[in-house]
C-alpha cells in the first residue's frame, strides 16, 4: 500500500493561504490522492481528490507533482473554522474504504 | 451533507451487554462502512458492505459483527461489549469502490460509545 507522510502540525494566519504538503513517493499509477479533514468531534469531511491533474473546487485546490510523488492542498483564504486535522490519503488498488494516517493538525491563528 | 444518520449518537453500556449501532443512509449508495476512532490510532476500518447481505472484514473486526438487510441500513453489533470497545464509531458511504474510479466516501457524525 502506498503510504503518506504529513507534518504533524502547521500554523497559518487567518486570511492567508494554507498550504498543506503530503509525500506519497510509493504511489501507484492508478491510485488517487484524497484529502479529508476532521474538525474536533465531527465526522471526517471530504475536501478534494485527484489522480494526475491539479484539481480545484469550492473548498480547496489540489496540486499534484508531475511524478505524483507528492501533493499540496491549498486553502486559499484560511478562516478560524478551517482549524482541523487534515488527512492526505492514497487509495490502494482493490481497497474498499480509506486508510487514515495521523494527518496534519492545522491551526489558523487570528 | 450526505444523508447519513447514526443512532444512537451517545450510549453508555455495561461490560458484557450487547450493543447495536445503526447507520441509515438516504443516498441509495451501494457501499457502507463502519470505522472506529481512538486516540493514538486514528480511524480504523471495522467492517464494510458492498451490497445487501454482502459484507467483509476490515482491519479491526474482532468482537464486532455487521448486517445489511436493506440498502439503506448497516448495523454494527458488539455481541458482548468490552471496555476496549469504548470509542467513537463512524459510519461512511460511497457509491463505488475507489479501485474502479475516484469516487468519494462520506462520513456520518459519529456515535460515542462508552463501555463501563
Amino acid at each position: 500500500d502506498a503510504k503518506t507522510t504529513q507534518p504533524p502540525s502547521m500554523d497559518c494566519a487567518e486570511g492567508r493561504a494554507a498550504n498543506l504538503p503530503c509525500n506519497h513517493s510509493t504511489i501507484s499509477g492508478n491510485e488517487y490522492v484524497y484529502w479529508y479533514r476532521q474538525i474536533h468531534s465531527q465526522g471526517p469531511q471530504y475536501i478534494i481528490h485527484g489522480l494526475k491533474n491539479n484539481e480545484t473546487n469550492e473548498m480547496a485546490s489540489l496540486i499534484i507533482t508531475e511524478d505524483r510523488k507528492s501533493s499540496t492542498l491549498i486553502l486559499p483564504h484560511a478562516t478560524l473554522r478551517d482549524t482541523a486535522v487534515y488527512y492526505c490519503i492514497v487509495r490502494p488498488r482493490g481497497a474498499d474504504g480509506l486508510t487514515f494516517g495521523k494527518g496534519t493538525h492545522l491551526i489558523i491563528q487570528p | 451533507d450526505a444523508g447519513i444518520t447514526q443512532s444512537p449518537r451517545h450510549k453508555v453500556t455495561e461490560t458484557g451487554t450487547p450493543v447495536t449501532l445503526r447507520c441509515h443512509q438516504t443516498e441509495n449508495h451501494r457501499y457502507m462502512y463502519w470505522y472506529r476512532q481512538d486516540p493514538g490510532h486514528g480511524l480504523r476500518l471495522i467492517h464494510y458492505s458492498y451490497g445487501v447481505k454482502d459484507t467483509d472484514k476490515g482491519e479491526v473486526s474482532d468482537g464486532y459483527s455487521v448486517s445489511r438487510s436493506k440498502t439503506e441500513d448497516f448495523l454494527l453489533t458488539l455481541e458482548s461489549a468490552t471496555s476496549s470497545q469504548t470509542s467513537v464509531y463512524f459510519c461512511a458511504i460511497s457509491d463505488q469502490t475507489g479501485a474502479i474510479s475516484g469516487n468519494t466516501i462520506y462520513f456520518g457524525e459519529g456515535s460515542w460509545l462508552t463501555v463501563v
